[in-house]
């Protein structure tokens, strides 16, 4: 089947530092991998997204590239501030008629 | 562009009755996905709506429905209500008619308390 696996939080960084979560997943197909962000208390906001092997998406300072042969999408971005802290998921669609999430992680920054 | 709205924001209803959620999706949209999300968890997929018929379903029981209308907003309706449909409800919405057909807008969510 279809499944998402996060690295567990909480991610506690001081600002200015590197950032990575981890993801991974299983797929049948060609899946396209995304990125979600959510603040406290908000819906998600869609963070990036890549589509076949070896795409890399960006936004706001965030990277993730698609690895087929280690069936992995890692967040990373290189100087993480307060205002990134929230809780990241990583989720894949094998289709267009639904999204698979992992479970989140939670990222703290603190100045 | 208006985004994703979603009414009302909060909800407390007692085991038993019924509840219905509304979205209206974005503009040029066509298509309405729900999500329910437990507390400390992610989204876990309930149905999804395109040109107002159930176009896909995640591992709910029937008592979660749900409609689509001409405008493309969205109803989610859930009958008998359990202590486990406790949750943040998201909807989505997205088109099929552009190049970024797989990417899901989300609203803000309504926050669902059955006592």
């Amino acid at each position: 089947g279809n499944s998402v696996t996060q690295m567990e939080g909480p991610v506690t960084l001081s600002e200015e530092a590197f950032l990575t979560i981890n993801c991974t997943y299983t797929a049948t197909g060609y899946p396209s991998l995304f990125w979600y962000v959510q603040y406290p208390g908000e819906g998600l906001q869609l963070l990036l997204k890549a589509t076949k092997a070896d795409d890399k998406g960006s936004n706001k300072g965030f990277e993730a590239t698609y690895r087929k042969e280690t069936t992995s999408f890692h967040l990373e971005k290189g100087s993480v501030q307060v205002s990134d802290s929230a809780v990241y998921f990583c989720a894949l669609t094998p289709y267009t008629d639904k999204l698979i999430f992992g479970t989140g992680t939670r990222l703290q920054v603190f100045p | 562009e208006t985004g994703v709205t979603q009414s009302p924001t909060h909800l407390i209803k007692t085991r038993g009755q019924q509840v219905t959620l509304r979205c209206s999706s974005q503009s040029g949209h066509n298509t309405v996905s729900w999500y329910q999300q437990a507390l400390g968890q992610g989204p876990q997929f309930i149905f999804q709506y395109y040109r107002e018929e159930e176009n896909g379903r995640g591992n709910f029981p029937p008592r979660f429905s749900g409609l689509q209308f001409p405008n493309y907003s969205s109803e989610l309706n859930v009958n008998a209500l359990e202590l486990d449909d406790s949750a943040l409800y998201l909807c989505a919405s997205s088109s099929t008619d552009s190049s970024s057909y797989n990417e899901q807008f989300f609203g803000p969510g309504t926050r669902l308390t059955v006592l």
